[in-house]
């Protein structure tokens, strides 16, 4: 079992839906993050969390520590969204990144 | 501001070839990470430098080397290529450990 997991691992949307994505992780974590990949692309750092919530433009993302869970939220999704979300943690005693499978999301128009 | 730069972007090589890439940190990041991604796999972490001195290390082969330059640019070096080896390779940067990292565009590495 993956110490990191995000469900689902595909998901397809029409443009304006709201989009969740989740994470559940199964160890210590001192920060979590969300990045995002584009086919054949870099990666870009949507968020890092360690509590709480994060509001960026029409991203929102939310983690519970107790329940070791964090969600990425897009709202009035567009087809520029399509990507990978990839979830990622940190252990507490270490600075690597520990990384999710990924999910792929494809908008339509 | 300028992001992280990774060079070469794109490499192909010959088995049992020698390669290296390059990494240049946003400005004022003194830590550094190297993370490996192969085909349709997660990356993986391969090792990371915090003030020129190795800081963590994951599954880095032992073909393969990595140190931090007195500009905080780091350099990995990939000895005996393998068929395996041909993945993205990225690199990240941070100011300190524990704070977020920002990812260069990779250096995708082709073995033949």
């Amino acid at each position: 079992k993956n110490e990191v997991e995000q469900s689902p691992q595909n998901l397809t949307a029409q443009e304006g839906e709201f989009i969740t994505i989740n994470c559940s992780y199964s160890v210590g974590i001192s920060a979590l993050h969300w990045l995002q990949q584009h086919p054949g692309g870099g990666i870009v750092s949507l968020f890092m969390l360690s509590s709480g919530k994060k509001k960026h433009g029409r991203l929102i993302a939310t983690i519970n520590i107790q329940e070791k869970h964090s969600s990425l939220h897009i709202t009035a999704s567009h087809p520029r969204d399509s990507a990978v979300y990839i979830c990622a943690v940190r252990g507490g005693a270490t600075n690597k990144l520990i990384f999710g499978t990924g999910t792929l999301l494809a908008v339509q128009p | 501001a300028a992001g992280v730069i990774q060079s070469p972007r794109h490499l192909i090589k010959e088995k049992r070839e020698t390669a290296t890439l390059k990494c240049y940190p946003i400005s004022r990041h003194d830590t550094v990470y190297w993370y490996q991604q192969g085909p349709g796999q997660d990356p993986q972490f391969l090792i990371s430098f915090y003030e020129k001195m190795q800081s963590d290390k994951g599954s880095i082969p032992d073909r393969f080397s990595a140190q931090q330059f007195s500009d905080y640019h780091s350099e990995l070096n990939m000895s005996s290529l393998e068929l395996g080896d041909s993945a993205l390779y990225f690199c990240a940067s941070s100011l300190t450990v524990n704070n977020e990292q920002f990812f260069g565009p990779g250096t995708r590495l082709t073995v033949l």
